[in-house]
């Protein structure tokens, strides 16, 4: 099972943006695959964001704003969630998704809006 | 408006098997997609367990294949995780939810429901 190694917190004022990263394993080339991204607040369900493969195949979830957005960098073998125009709403546990042969989620990242 | 609810026993003995349903409303199983079980420790990460599609066809977590069956129930519209030989390990939030072809975001989720492995 591959390991997505994603920031175990991050943070960002209001207004500003944040960049989270999710990392996959050497031996899996990120511009292969989908890179899924999911929500989660306390006590809630997560809830699907986003998907990003490449700039002409990307997709967003039902009724996400357009200031989440994802891209890839291949140098770092890394997918990246970009949430811009920071809101205090958005404080809350992100996680990262591929699907090799089964679904792999990364560990999380916590975003605290300060 | 797709929804999924989880029902079960909230307490399971160490060694014995852990039973969850989900129903679900607003779309007939029987129609297609996928649907899966994703559990989460508490304060931990997300793990996904496996998924059905509505034929039967099964994909599951290496990792658990061993101790997993999901089934599906197409006449009461629900489809169902069985784990067996379960140990503290397995006590977390266990989630269904839907993906609309098998390697695809699940975009509906159930809310959840806690089970705890203790004696």
């Amino acid at each position: 099972q591959p390991v997505l190694t994603q920031p175990p917190s991050s943070s960002a004022s209001p207004g500003e943006s944040a960049r989270l990263t999710c990392t996959l394993p050497s031996d899996i080339n990120v511009g292969t695959y989908n890179i899924y991204w999911y929500q989660q607040k306390p006590g809630s369900p997560p809830r699907y964001l986003l998907y990003y493969y490449s700039d002409s195949d990307k997709g967003q979830g039902s009724g996400v704003p357009s200031r989440f957005s994802g891209s890839k960098d291949a140098s770092a073998n890394t997918g990246i969630l970009l949430i811009s125009g920071l809101q205090s709403e958005d404080e809350a546990d992100y996680y990262c998704m591929i699907w090799p042969s089964n679904a792999v989620f990364g560990g999380g990242t916590k975003l605290t809006v300060l | 408006q797709v929804q999924l609810q989880e029902s079960g026993p909230g307490l399971v003995k160490p060694s014995e098997t852990l039973s969850l349903t989900c129903a679900v409303s607003g779309y007939s199983i029987s129609s297609g997609y996928y649907w899966g079980w994703i559990r989460q420790p508490p304060g931990k990460g997300l793990e996904w367990i496996g998924s059905i599609y509505h034929s039967g066809s099964t994909y599951y977590n290496p990792s658990l294949k061993s101790r997993v069956t999901i089934s599906v129930d197409t006449p009461k519209n629900q489809f169902s995780l069985k784990l067996s030989s379960v140990t503290a390990a397995d006590t977390a939030v266990y989630y269904c939810a839907r993906t609309v072809v098998a390697a695809s975001p699940f975009d509906y989720w159930g809310q959840g429901t806690l089970v705890t492995v203790s004696s």
